[in-house]
């Protein structure tokens, strides 16, 4: 089966820097990763996600990069935001079946 | 409508109580999924629906059995609970095409006594 790993376990940040996570997986099959940011009492919620045919996307403030030869995926977030902080987890799923396994979470804290 | 519903918000139980857990979404998904999650923890997959069928159980204890009375709804029902199995019940739905985003309810926060 699937193995997600994700570092760091937490990381703090000053507002404004930049914050990177990122994610290893073991089955070459998989082929599509979401990223979900998930704050306190809250429901996990996608932030963005990529497909194995692209090595990056950007949304505003968000990217993510795939390596899909060394079987990596990163989140990158720029101008951090205290509304920034939260609990990421990243994901990985192959398109045929519908089980995603996730990482065991990043604790985003932007310090003001 | 883009929402998964979980409904109640909180549950309290004892050991000996039967209660249930619902979940709904009118998105036209035909997957739904049942997670359990611990604090600061990733969900924990328990167990999936493709088109109103259990496909995945993830050797879930007997306690916690599932029912899909059709493609809208998703129930769990709980018997017998250990204070072990407090934690945030959440629901998600998708579709069952390429690259399935999983759109999740806002969970059951679950304490037994």
């Amino acid at each position: 089966g699937e193995n997600v790993e994700q570092h760091p376990s937490t990381l703090s940040v000053q507002e404004g820097d930049s914050a990177v996570i990122k994610c290893t997986y073991s089955d070459s099959a998989s082929n599509y990763f979401p990223w979900y940011k998930q704050e306190l009492g809250k429901r996990p919620q996608l932030i963005i996600d990529i497909r194995s045919n692209v090595g990056e996307k950007k949304d505003q403030r968000i990217a993510v990069t795939l390596n899909k030869t060394a079987k990596h995926f990163s989140l990158h977030i720029t101008e951090t935001q205290p509304e920034d902080s939260a609990v990421y987890f990243c994901a990985a799923s192959r398109n045929t079946g519908n089980q995603f396994y996730f990482g065991t979470g990043t604790s985003l804290t932007v310090i003001p | 409508d883009t929402e998964v519903t979980q409904t109640p918000k909180h549950l309290v139980m004892g050991m000996t109580n039967k209660k249930s857990l619902k979940c709904e979404q009118h998105m036209g998904h035909r997957a739904m999924y049942w997670y359990k999650q611990k604090a600061k923890k990733p969900p924990e997959l328990m167990f999936v629906y493709s088109y109103e069928k259990l496909s995945i159980n993830e050797s879930v204890p007997s306690r916690f059995s599932p029912e899909c009375p059709n493609s809208s709804l998703l129930n769990l029902h709980l018997h017998a609970l250990q204070p072990e199995d407090s934690a945030l019940y959440l629901c998600a739905s998708s579709q069952l095409t390429s690259y399935n985003e999983q759109f999740f309810g806002p969970g059951t926060r679950l304490t037994v006594l």
